[in-house]
This record gives C-alpha cells, structure tokens and sequence, in this order.
C-alpha cells in the first residue's frame, strides 16, 4: 500500500532557529499534500493543501510567512517553521493524496514532535 | 478551524464487548474516512465511505455512511486491547479538504 515518510520524527530547536520538516511519498508520486498540526489530546486541523509546483494554500489563521511550504517535486514536500517560538511546539503531520483503485485515499505520515526551548 | 462533532469523547469498555462512536455535521458530505491513531504516531486508514448508506466492513470493524450525508458511524465488535487509541473521522464535501473529528478515545479493560 501506499507509504508517506515523514522526517524527522521529532526534533528540538531554540526559539528563533528554524525547521524543515519532511514529506515523502514513497511508492507512488502525489500532486496534493496536506499539512495538518496536532495539539495534545486535540483533533488534527489542516494547516495548509501543498500543491506541486505552485504555492500552496493556506486556512485561515495560518500565517503563511510563518509556515513555509515547497513541494518541488511530485513526492516531497517540505513545511519550514521559521523563527520559531514555543508556542510553535506541536505535532505535525503530512498526508498526501493517492489514487487508491477506483477513488482517492489520503494516506499519513508518521508526524514529527517539534519542542521548540 | 472547522471541526466534527465526534461522540463519545471517550471510553472504557471491556474486552470482548462491542464499542460505537458516531460522527456528526451540520454540513452534507460526499465521503466519509474512519482513522484510528495510536500514540506518538501519525493516523492509519480504517475504512472509508464514498456514498450515502454505504455500509462497508474491514475485520471487526464496520462503518456506515448516514443516509441523510450528514453523519457516519463505526463499531467494533469483540474488542481487543489492541483496540486502544484514538479513532478519528473525516467528512469532506466536494473538494478533497478534509475535516476532522474531534476523536473517540477508546480503552479496553482486559
């Protein structure tokens, strides 16, 4: 089935220092990924849809300055929280969009920790 | 951001009963996704649901896309504890932007 590697799986940066966070697709190539930020014991809410090759599109409340996103290629996207602050820590997840048969399945990266001190 | 209403918020349930949770919107959806995630970790596809009354197993699970587009249900039966986790679903209408539940934390008492 299809496999998204997400990476790293946590990590631990100083406020003002910025992270890049991986997102790969690994068997099959995805033109959409999403975003999504988890809170402890909290749902998952979309950040922001990573289109390839062209900018992405972030929800409201989202700062997209903040929340840097690429998807140069048809199975990576990258999320950069720069400048980060501790309220920035938090657990991000990817997922991208893969034709599974006869609809669209949306399959998740493993998420990253991110405790920024 | 906008979110699903998900009952129960949790539960404890003996091993071998059989569990439900449901999933509520006040917006029609043209599919339904049933996760189940586990500590640490990102959400795993259980079932998913692309027409209304659809009813669709996989293993002890069974998921059902409401009539009305509006609302969707999973059960368990005979529960293990490996059943524990947090189950979350996703509606999304039209587009391929989904929106999540606000999650069934599910315990199982061996």
């Amino acid at each position: 089935g299809a496999v998204v590697s997400q990476h790293p799986s946590w990590v631990i940066c100083k406020s003002g220092t910025s992270v890049k966070i991986e997102c790969r697709s690994l068997d099959f190539q995805a033109t959409t990924m999403f975003w999504y930020r988890q809170f402890p014991k909290k749902s998952l809410m979309l950040m922001a849809t990573s289109n390839e090759g062209s900018k992405a599109t972030y929800e409201q409340g989202v700062e997209k300055d903040k929340f840097l996103i690429n998807h140069a290629s048809l199975t990576l996207s990258t999320l950069t929280v720069t400048s980060a602050h501790p309220e920035d820590s938090s657990f991000y997840i990817c997922s991208a969009r893969d034709f599974m048969g006869w609809n669209y399945g949306y399959t998740f990266g493993s998420g990253t920790r991110l405790t920024v001190v | 951001g906008q979110q699903l209403n998900q009952s129960p918020q949790s539960m404890f349930i003996q091993e071998g009963e059989d569990v439900s949770m449901n999933c509520t919107s006040s917006s029609i959806f043209n599919t339904w996704l049933w996760y189940k995630q586990e500590p640490g970790e990102g959400p795993v596809l259980l079932i998913a649901l692309y027409k209304a009354g659809e009813l669709t197993s996989n293993g002890r699970l069974t998921a059902q896309f409401g009539i009305t587009r509006k609302d969707s249900f999973l059960n368990i039966s005979a529960s293990i504890p490996s059943d524990v986790g947090i189950y979350f679903c996703a509606g999304a209408s039209g587009t391929y932007k989904y929106i999540f539940g606000t999650g069934t934390r599910l315990k199982v008492l061996a």
